[in-house]
């Protein structure tokens, strides 16, 4: 149970293009989902929370205009990168939080590697 | 400020060498601890919550223990393939996420 898939799981585009991902808990309704990015060799960083039905929470320092959250069902969060640069280039992983059992936890999706040309 | 520190950043262990990793943390009212594993190129794939101090949860060759300052996560005659990347997280009473910054375990056969 608790399985979060992510689409695309890899995306290269070219500069000035928009990417969107999307997210889903496959067996479980998520009323929270979040957004991180992680560098190489490095540990997750938090970009935004998202709650069904409402806007984003974004982090200190992520742009919000930059990267549009939606979460528009108990299942789907997408995260779209507007006008991708090369600085832009990393790995997106979405989680979700499951209510149920263990509560508090939240279930990661795959992973998707984003490189902008 | 609420925040987790793991040790050691990277660990190198004899197939079958038992060992522990460490989970240091500062929590304004805890309300999960959690372990993760991750893989080079993957998310993180989900192995624990605790929730209160003395709680210990197992599972294979892994098990997780818990104070109200750390936790630990011992491993028991690894394998290669326990290789990875071991993440904790704590979450907070405001439902704050905090990430450490992993251990990174190889297991030489």
């Amino acid at each position: 149970g608790a399985v979060v898939s992510q689409h695309p799981s890899w995306v290269i585009c070219k500069s000035g293009t928009s990417v969107k991902i999307e997210c889903r808990s496959l067996d479980f309704q998520a009323t929270t989902m979040f957004w991180y990015r992680q560098f190489p060799k490095q540990s997750l960083m938090l970009m935004a929370t998202s709650n069904e039905g409402s806007k984003a929470t974004y982090e200190q320092g992520v742009e919000k205009d930059k990267f549009l959250i939606n979460h528009a069902s108990l299942t789907l969060s997408t995260l779209t990168v507007t006008s991708a640069h090369p600085e832009d280039s990393s790995f997106y992983i979405c989680s979700a939080e499951d209510l149920g059992t263990p509560q508090f936890t939240q279930y990661f999706g795959p992973g998707t590697r984003l490189t902008v040309l | 400020e609420d925040q987790v520190t793991q040790s050691p950043e990277a660990l190198r262990l004899q197939e079958g060498e038992s060992s522990s990793l460490n989970c240091s943390y500062t929590v304004s009212g805890l309300r999960g601890l959690f372990w993760y594993r991750q893989d080079p190129g993957k998310g993180p794939e989900f192995l624990f919550t605790l929730y209160s101090a003395g709680e210990e949860k197992e599972k294979e060759r892994l098990k997780a223990t818990l104070t109200k300052k750390e936790s630990f996560l011992h491993i028991t005659a690894p394998k290669p393939e326990d290789s990875a990347t071991y993440l904790c997280a704590v979450s907070n009473t405001g439902n704050q996420f905090y990430f450490g910054t992993g251990t990174s375990l190889t297991v030489i056969p």
